[in-house]
């Protein structure tokens, strides 16, 4: 198994442009998100999905955006790139329950906005 | 709403000595779980352990143990005699018992250097 798998791992962006961060996994987890970490401030919830068709806020969801339309897949759009949105950030998956489980993360990708 | 402190920024120590990492939490929620997170230099998170609120029982595995104490809100994790490899950044994170989502509220992390 590949795991959790993302692409790119480092990508440069100009402010205004928009890109795809892909995120994949091979685990059959039903439950996937994506999170962000800045220095200092750990990691922090963008968005996240209980299943194919289903997608929900986290905690900084703004300049964001996701769809879910596969089990496997799940990617993380930004529609405007701005500094603030320089970050790494990671995706994970996990199985989905009445307790939250462990999450696996996959690599991360580094974004740098200029 | 949920918040993760981890108050130690940085910790060096030399290797084979013990270390304790402090996490303290917040929560309103009687039904929580508790995660320890290791990021190595390499930058991938891995997993060590999750903790549910009503299993106050510490737990040990090889040279890592976890002591939770819920009168304190506290989750703490030790390295007994730690090597080189322990070395890196670890979180300590907090999820609510929602039934579909395992949304992570994640502390700043704690820095652990080790040194020969």
């Amino acid at each position: 198994n590949a795991g959790v798998t993302q692409t790119p791992k480092f990508q440069v962006l100009k402010t205004g442009q928009s890109m795809t961060l892909q995120c994949a996994q091979d685990m059959n987890h039903e439950y996937m998100s994506w999170y962000r970490q800045d220095p200092g401030m750990g990691l922090r919830l963008i968005h996240y999905s209980v299943g194919a068709g289903i997608t929900d806020q986290g905690e900084v969801p703004n300049g964001y955006n996701v769809s879910r339309s596969t089990t496997e897949d799940f990617p993380l759009r930004l529609l405007s790139a701005a500094p603030s949105q320089t970050s790494v950030y990671f995706c994970a998956s996990s199985l989905k329950g009445y307790s939250p489980y462990e999450q696996y993360f996959g690599p991360g990708t580094r974004l740098t906005v200029t | 709403a949920q918040k993760v402190t981890q108050a130690q920024t940085e910790i060096s120590v030399v290797e084979k000595e013990d270390v304790t990492l402090d996490c303290v939490y917040e929560t309103r929620d009687t039904t929580y779980y508790l995660f320890w997170y290791k990021q190595p230099p390499s930058g991938e998170l891995v997993f060590l352990i999750r903790r549910n609120s009503f299993d106050e029982q510490n737990e040990i595995s090889g040279r890592y143990s976890w002591n939770f104490q819920k009168s304190t809100s506290s989750f703490n994790f030790t390295i007994t005699a730690s090597q080189v490899v322990d070395s890196a950044v670890y979180f300590c994170a907090l999820s609510e018992a929602t039934g579909t989502a395992s949304k992570l509220t994640f502390g700043t992390g704690t820095r652990l250097q080790v040194t020969l």
